[in-house]
């Protein structure tokens, strides 16, 4: 099984700063990941899909580039509605696996 | 709006079964591939199961392989997760989630342009006794 690690496991930000999350893969993945943002209680939205491929409705402040085994995640001037867990997710092979999540607090 | 609805969760004794529906409206059903995630209390996403449009490819983390069941009923737009031998390590809200593939799991077949893109709101499933 491909393990996907993430780094932070929790962050602590402002408003307006610019946030990187790092997911690296145990084996390369090309560029068959997606990332996704989920509040409590809710479901994960897609936020970035195929590495760098943002999903219809996500404000471009969010990036995500990499290829391989590394990739990241990018949040340009953090806005109120981005404090959540942020979850990485290979689709390359099977079993489809996810990053133990990064939670992105208010500091 | 495309929702999907889950159903069927609640408390169950360790050992015993339960089935789990999710019922799809606002897209095409037949045009997507559909999965079972699950999240335990406090902990991460985990990949139960997927399907393929026409039933065709089956996949399940060796978790549950075994003791789980996926089917789908296009005609009812509604994908189902029968659980059977249920344990204590089974206990999480389970989404419902679809992939616009109608190929997901083939063997050879490349992955596809995205992952899930839709979500139910999840149903929860606790075994205790």
């Amino acid at each position: 099984d491909i393990q996907m690690t993430q780094s932070p496991s929790t962050l602590s930000a402002s408003v307006r700063d610019r946030v990187t999350i790092t997911c690296r893969a145990s084996h390369s993945i090309n560029i068959w990941l997606a990332w996704y943002q989920q509040k409590p209680g809710k479901a994960p939205k897609l936020l970035i899909y195929k590495a760098s491929t943002l999903e219809g409705g996500v404000p471009s402040r969010f990036s995500g580039s990499g290829s391989g085994s590394e990739f990241t995640l990018t949040i340009n001037s953090l806005q109120p509605d981005d404090f959540a867990t942020y979850y990485c997710q290979q689709y390359n092979s099977y079993p489809w696996t996810f990053g133990q999540g990064t939670k992105v607090e208010i500091k | 709006e495309v929702q999907l609805v889950e159903s069927g969760g609640g408390l169950v004794r360790p050992g015993g079964s339960l089935r789990l529906s999710c019922a799809a409206s606002g897209l095409t059903f037949r045009g997507y591939s559909m999965n079972w995630v699950r999240q335990a209390p406090g902990k991460g996403l985990e990949w139960v199961s997927s399907i393929s449009s026409t039933s065709g490819y089956i996949n399940y983390a060796d978790s549950v392989k075994g003791r789980f069941t996926v089917s789908r009923d296009n005609a009812k737009n509604s994908l189902y997760l029968q659980m059977n031998s249920l344990r204590a390590e089974d206990t999480a809200v389970y989404y419902c989630a679809g992939v616009p593939t109608m190929f997901q799991g083939g063997p050879r077949l490349p992955p596809p342009e995205k992952s899930f893109d839709y979500w139910g709101h999840g149903t929860l499933v606790t075994v205790s006794s």
